[in-house]
């Protein structure tokens, strides 16, 4: 179990640029979770993946949000024209279905810094 | 999902047992009690869930009172590394998000 795991850790951007991130879930999970944090505050959810499937997006993801699982494997968050607000730590997580209440295990995020 | 209610701080003293509090008085039968704890600039840290019983495990134990309308989560022995904001988190067993509120900051002091 090596864990969840995201790329970059940290991305310095200009106001306006295409931004993208990967992440790579535990290996036999199903599931896999993109979440957002600001500073100071807990984590809050932006969509949900079941194999290739997203199947639940909050209302927190604008149009110029997009996430794939292309494969079922790793996913990519994709944010375009960045704004000043975009400023935050984007957290993947996965899980297993296997059993009932199966918990989400985190990665340690990728924190995005606009210009 | 249940709401949950906890300090926003806890001071303890290393190597004793660190004691945390959550109430969660409106947790429906099928919804599990989860922890987790963040430590700066770190991703949450998956602790320990129950559902009706005790649970232990090799980080903490999870003490579940019968009616299931609170928790407490026990660290045996604090150290300095378990300086977090430690939060208490219900959900639905095949529910798909986590909903943190504003956690429990613990700091451990020497």
């Amino acid at each position: 179990d090596t864990g969840v795991s995201q790329d970059p850790r940290h991305k310095i951007t200009k106001r306006g640029q295409n931004v993208t991130f990967r992440c790579d879930p535990i290996s036999e999970h199903n599931r896999l979770y993109w979440y957002r944090q600001t500073l100071g505050q807990g984590p809050e959810f932006l969509t949900y993946f079941q194999n290739e499937a997203q199947l639940e997006k909050s209302r927190l993801l604008s149009d110029r949000f997009s996430a794939e699982r292309p494969k079922g494997s790793f996913s990519t968050l994709e944010i375009q024209r960045t704004e000043q607000g975009d400023s935050a730590m984007y957290l993947c997580a996965s899980s297993s279905n296997r059993e009932d209440g199966q918990p989400q295990h985190f990665g340690d995020g990728t924190r995005l810094s606009i210009l | 999902d249940a709401k949950t209610t906890q300090p926003p701080s806890m001071d303890c003293a290393e190597g004793r047992a660190a004691n945390l509090p959550c109430n969660h008085s409106t947790i429906s039968g099928n919804e599990y009690v989860y922890w987790y704890r963040q430590i700066h600039s770190q991703g949450p840290q998956y602790i320990i869930h129950g559902l009706k019983n005790n649970e232990t495990n090799e980080m903490a134990s999870l003490i579940i009172t019968e009616d299931r309308k609170s928790s407490t989560l026990i660290l045996p022995h604090a150290t300095l590394r378990d300086t977090a904001v430690y939060y208490c988190i219900v959900r639905g067993g095949y529910d798909y998000k986590l909903s943190f509120g504003a956690g429990t900051t613990v700091t451990v002091r020497a």
